[in-house]
C-alpha cells in the first residue's frame, strides 16, 4: 500500500445502529496514525492518535484500534446517534512531521 | 481560547496576483502545518515549520512559499497565484510530530 486508503467511501446507518471503518496505511517508516471528525461547514477535529501495534483508544462510544505489521486501523462507533454524523479522516505519519491523510469516509445516520 | 486563527476566511483573485494566508495559534505548539483541500482529494500538506525558525517542504509546495514568523504565526504566500490553486487552505498547529493537530477554519481561495 503506497497511499492511506479509507473505507468505504460513504455509509448510511439507521440511528441505533453500530458501524465501523478501515484505514490502510503504508506500514513501513509507520510512526503515528491519527483519526479525526470532520463535520460540514467545521474544522478537523482530533479524535484519536495512535503509535503502538495492538493499540486501542476509546472516547466515547467512539473507538479505534491499530495494527502496524499488516497496516491497518479500524474505528468503531457503538449506537450511532445523528451527532455523530460526519466525515471520518484517518492520516498516517512518519516521524519527519508529514502526515499523508485519507480521502475520508462520509457517515450519515438517519434518525 | 480562539485555537488556531486563519484569515481570510474567502478571497478571490486573478491569475498572476500574489497573496499572504495568515494563521495564528494560541496553544503555544511548536509545530505548524499549512494544508490544501481539493474535492475527491485528502488533506495534502504544503509546508509545515516542525519549529520556530525551521520550514520544510511537504508533498505540494510548487508556487507557495511560507514564513514562520514567530512561535505563534505561520504565513503562507502565493506569489502569482494560478487557477490550479484555487482550493480550500488549512492551517493546523500541533505540539510536535506525533501529536494531534488542530486545524484552523479554512480560507476559500478561488483564483479566475
Amino acid at each position: 500500500i503506497l497511499n492511506v486508503e479509507q473505507s468505504p467511501q460513504s455509509l448510511h446507518v439507521q440511528e441505533g445502529d453500530s458501524t465501523n471503518f478501515t484505514c490502510s496505511f503504508p506500514s513501513s517508516n509507520f510512526y503515528a496514525l491519527h483519526w479525526y471528525r470532520w463535520e460540514t461547514a467545521k474544522s478537523p477535529e482530533a479524535l484519536f492518535v495512535m503509535t503502538l501495534n495492538g493499540d486501542e483508544k476509546k472516547k466515547g462510544r467512539i473507538s479505534a484500534t491499530l495494527n502496524t505489521k499488516e497496516g491497518y486501523s479500524y474505528l468503531y462507533i457503538k449506537g450511532s446517534q445523528p451527532e455523530d454524523s460526519a466525515t471520518y479522516l484517518c492520516a498516517s505519519g512518519g516521524s519527519n512531521y508529514k502526515l499523508t491523510f485519507g480521502k475520508g469516509t462520509l457517515l450519515t445516520v438517519n434518525p | 481560547n480562539a485555537g488556531v486563527t486563519q484569515t481570510p476566511k474567502f478571497q478571490v483573485l486573478k491569475t498572476g496576483q500574489s497573496m499572504t494566508l495568515q494563521c495564528a495559534q494560541d496553544m503555544n505548539h511548536n509545530s505548524m502545518y499549512w494544508y490544501r483541500q481539493d474535492p475527491g482529494m485528502g488533506l495534502r500538506l504544503i509546508y509545515y515549520s516542525a519549529s520556530e525558525g525551521t520550514t520544510d517542504k511537504g508533498e505540494v509546495p510548487n508556487g507557495y512559499n511560507v514564513s514562520r514568523l514567530n512561535k505563534r504565526e505561520f504565513s503562507l504566500r502565493l506569489e502569482s497565484a494560478a487557477p490550479s490553486q484555487t482550493s480550500v487552505y488549512f492551517c493546523a498547529s500541533s505540539e510536535g510530530v506525533g501529536q494531534p493537530q488542530h486545524f484552523g477554519d479554512g480560507t476559500r481561495l478561488s483564483i479566475l
